[in-house]
């Protein structure tokens, strides 16, 4: 178990909806990043938070925004869903250093 | 920018059988290198990383030596078993401070 909690672990929606997904890291952590993994992108990085501000930018559409709240907690939202946009979303979390713990990831899809 | 270009899988071995993913990367400088690997349904977990030129990485068997000369990061284990069957990940951690991945080995062990 990383400690770090991602929900819900499936999501099934439609074209055109939004969704939200859930990230809580490990105890201690102040840094959340988020990953897209599908087949034909590999892992692609998306978004990080460091203790509530926004730290670094990925590859990350304008119809996908996140945000970090004051208990750290990270959330994603993905609006205008396309069939694309069916994939692995991982979140992880670190502290001091380089290591990253990664949550079970979020799998979603759009039909 | 800085990228890691991992071996083709799918990789199938028998049992025992030796084990070598290439990895190489291009970066400004010396970036962390590491392996991540992913078991079937989880998040990815880290496996080894090595910080400097000529450092070995090393865990439950599998090691991995950084080689400035050649930008290389392979990954090698000398007897595979059931349980090492996963995705193998090669990253660095690049002049961002950002994890970058390459696109994943996917390890299959035969009993």
């Amino acid at each position: 178990d990383s400690g770090v909690t991602q929900t819900p672990k499936h999501l099934i929606t439609a074209t055109g909806q939004r969704v939200t997904l859930r990230c809580s890291p490990r105890s201690g952590d102040l840094s959340v990043y988020w990953y897209q993994q599908s087949l034909d992108q590999g892992l692609q990085f998306l978004i990080q938070y460091y203790n509530g501000e926004e730290r670094a930018k990925g590859n990350i559409l304008e119809r996908f925004s996140a945000q970090q709240f004051p208990d750290l907690h990270s959330e994603l939202n993905l609006s205008s869903l396309e069939l694309g946009d069916s994939a692995l979303y991982f979140c992880a979390s670190g502290g001091v250093g380089e290591k990253l713990f990664f949550g079970s990831g979020t799998q979603l899809s759009v039909l | 920018g800085d990228s890691v270009t991992q071996m083709e899988g799918p990789v199938t071995l028998s049992e025992e059988a030796c084990l070598t993913i290439n990895c190489t990367y291009t970066a400004t400088g010396y970036p962390s290198l590491f392996w991540y690997v992913q078991y079937p349904g989880e998040g990815l977990q880290l496996l080894l990383k090595a910080t400097k030129a000529d450092d070995k990485g090393s865990n439950k068997g599998f090691e991995a030596t950084y080689r400035k000369e050649t930008t290389s990061f392979h990954l090698e284990k000398g007897s595979v078993q059931v349980s090492d069957s996963a995705v193998y990940f090669c990253a660095l951690f690049d002049s961002a401070r950002q994890l970058t991945f390459g696109s994943g080995t996917q390890l299959t062990v035969l009993p």
